[in-house]
């Protein structure tokens, strides 16, 4: 059974660098699309962007200007990195992995964790 | 962007009631569109994918139709466990996008 985990800082200063990685467990990280996902608290969930195994990329166009997403294959992580973080960025940090050879459609996601922006 | 819109927001039904959801999309997503349960505290968790297709393990109470703009999910009969908010999204165009979700209450 294939399990994700998020690791990373909880607390972030404004204007900081949000930098979060995800260590795939119990199944290789190659041949599947990774996602980054979050969800504010209390609210709906919004799709940051997905890095396929190989390494190429596709993000948000709202979010496009900050964000980075890379790839560890011989690690088996994937990592998100966003800039200019303000409080609207704070979120529960979802990663993801795509359905077969569907980027979009995420079947196993790792239990989440909670980045709060502040100063 | 295409928006999803969901309804109703709540739901309240009691176990063993069916439930019927809605998700209608601003333009065609074709079957493109997925639902997804999510319990307080959890990540989301795939029910269906492109429509109709349950997921692995998913109940066969669970059940999804709809093309074009208009999609529902239906769960036969109520489980306690069923209890949670739902979402729809879909993955025709980019940014995938989800809906604003139903919450099923007791």
């Amino acid at each position: 059974q294939v399990q994700l985990q998020e690791s990373g800082p909880g607390l972030v200063k404004p204007s900081e660098t949000l930098s979060l990685t995800c260590t795939v467990s119990g199944g290789s990280i190659s041949s599947y699309y990774w996602s980054w996902i979050r969800q504010p608290p209390g609210k709906g969930l919004e799709w940051i962007g997905y890095i396929y195994y190989s390494g190429s990329t596709n993000y948000n166009p709202s979010l496009e200007s900050r964000v980075t997403i890379s790839v560890d294959t011989s690690k088996n992580q994937f990592s998100l990195k966003l800039t200019s973080v303000t409080a609207a960025d704070t979120a529960v940090y979802y990663c993801a992995r795509g359905l077969n050879n569907d980027a979009y459609t995420n079947d196993f996601w790792g239990q989440g964790t909670l980045v709060t922006v502040s100063s | 962007e295409i928006v999803l819109t969901q309804s109703p927001a709540t739901l309240s039904l009691s176990p063993g009631e069916r439930a019927t959801l809605s998700c209608r999309a601003s333009q065609s997503v074709s079957s493109y569109l997925a639902w997804y349960q999510q319990k307080p505290g959890q990540a989301p968790r795939l029910l269906i994918y492109d429509a109709s297709n349950r997921a692995t393990g998913i109940p066969a109470r669970f059940s999804g139709s709809g093309s074009g703009t208009d999609f529902t999910l239906t769960i036969s009969s109520l489980e306690p466990e069923d209890f949670a908010v739902y979402y729809c999204q879909q993955r025709t165009n980019w940014p995938p996008t989800f809906g604003g979700g139903t919450r099923v209450e007791i």
